[in-house]
């Protein structure tokens, strides 16, 4: 299948520093990519769908100015959690849609904020 | 309102055959994946369905009936490493992906 290479897979950092996680579509180009959000022990939460050179839709009461989206390119998408706080500590998932039929998700990155 | 019910958690012994179902109520539909997840990890592209019927994927198959608005993920000659979540998802008519709780599967010996 088709690969999605989400880096980095694992972070700490401060309670009000900045976190930037990517989300790269390593043989394919992806018009649209999604992230999502889970929390332990739940189903993956979209937070936003971000469209190649346009702005991101964010779903309801996702804050866009604290999880900056950006889909420069066919091929990469960057997620920006702004001013993390503890609460932000989850696992946050990539997922890059190459056709209709098949979306394939990144590794996913483990945040925690400390 | 949007729906998407799975089992919580299914228990199953190793080498046998177990179904999880997946029954949904969405405003359109334009396909249903079945994803698996290992704890800790992404979930990994099982199966997608659009149309009524059975689809084989070597231990793996999935099943669905729009007018039942119903799939199941078949899993036969269970394996250990096949204890993982299984993640029903539907295509809405805006082509959102619309997603169950996922189902624990726990494989015995």
């Amino acid at each position: 299948g088709a690969v999605v290479s989400q880096h980095p897979s694992r972070v700490i950092c401060k309670s009000g520093t900045s976190v930037k996680i990517e989300c790269r579509s390593l043989d394919f180009q992806a018009t649209t990519m999604f992230w999502y959000r889970q929390f332990p022990k739940q189903s993956l939460m979209l937070m936003a769908t971000s469209n190649e050179g346009s702005k991101a839709t964010y779903e309801q009461g996702v804050e866009k100015d604290k999880f900056l989206i950006n889909h420069a390119s066919l091929t990469l998408s960057t997620l920006t959690v702004t001013s993390a706080h503890p609460e932000d500590s989850s696992f946050y998932i990539c997922s890059a849609r190459l056709r209709e039929t098949e979306a394939f998700f990144g590794q996913g990155t483990r945040l925690t904020v400390v | 309102g949007q729906n998407i019910d799975q089992p919580t958690e299914m228990t199953a012994t190793e080498g046998a055959i177990v179904q999880i179902n997946c029954t949904y109520q969405t405003s359109g539909f334009n396909g249903l994946f079945w994803y698996q997840q290992h704890a800790g990890e992404a979930p990994t592209f099982l199966s997608y369905n659009v149309l009524d019927g059975l689809e084989e994927k070597g231990r793996f198959s999935s099943f669905l009936s729009r007018s039942k608005g119903y799939s199941y993920l078949l899993l036969k000659e269970l394996q250990m490493k096949d204890s993982a979540s299984y993640l029903c998802a539907v295509v809405d008519s805006n082509y959102q992906l619309i997603w169950g709780a996922g189902t624990k599967l726990i494989i015995k010996p």
